[in-house]
């Protein structure tokens, strides 16, 4: 049972545009949702998190909303760089909760 | 001031094999895992850790064997290697109370 889905397998984007990836999520009790980036042969890194009490959360070029009736979030990137091209993992987690979850990742190439 | 160290990069076994894929950190975080990650899916936990001496099974630990004697290292037991196994592992690790996870570079897997 898939409680994270990302449902967009890849994603192209120009240069300067803005890049939206989307998740969903069945379990209404997690109370962190991440953002992860992955380049090939590395292993995840850390984007940017948002706590189920918030609905926005910013850090530089890289926005994380959550609605949380919809059970979904998306990670906006503005402008995007060919730097961001990598696969983007969506997680969640619970506070009483010892694991994450992840979707299945969505590709994104910005094309310069 | 490594983070997660994972060795080896890669490794090709041979059905029936045994291997141990090692996990270090110098983050002396309490939370340690190991993921498995199959082509176009995402991260699936194996094992996970929350303290030495404690370990728990994730969602696909068939397989495996894990022990956490110390804070630092977290190895991950593969005892009678099958191809299905073929994968790329990650460890990573947590710190109390934290939201975001910090992985390890990856061991790519071959079981021929």
């Amino acid at each position: 049972d898939q409680q994270v889905k990302q449902n967009s397998p890849s994603l192209s984007v120009q240069e300067g545009r803005i890049s939206i990836l989307n998740c969903d999520y069945t379990n209404s009790m997690f109370d962190y949702f991440l953002w992860y980036k992955k380049y090939p042969a590395e292993g995840p890194t850390f984007l940017i998190s948002i706590s189920s009490i918030k609905d926005k959360n910013e850090d530089g070029r890289f926005t994380v909303f959550l609605n949380k009736s919809a059970k979904h979030l998306s990670l906006h990137i503005v402008p995007s760089q060919p730097g961001d091209s990598a696969v983007y993992f969506c997680a969640a987690s619970r506070v009483t909760g010892n694991q994450f979850y992840f979707g299945t990742g969505t590709s994104l190439t910005v094309i310069p | 001031n490594a983070g997660v160290t994972q060795t080896p990069k890669f490794r090709i076994l041979k059905i029936g094999q045994s291997m141990t894929l090692q996990c270090t950190q110098d983050m002396n975080h309490n939370y340690m895992y190991w993921y498995r990650q199959d082509p176009g899916m995402g991260l699936k936990l194996i094992y996970y850790s929350v303290g030495a001496g404690i370990t728990d099974k994730g969602e696909v630990p068939n397989g495996y064997n894990v022990s956490r004697s110390t804070t630092e290292d977290f190895p991950l037991r593969l005892e009678l290697a099958a191809p299905s196994q073929t994968s790329v592992y990650f460890c990573a690790n947590r710190d109390r109370g934290a939201a975001e996870a910090f992985f390890g570079q990856g061991t790519r897997l071959t079981v021929v």
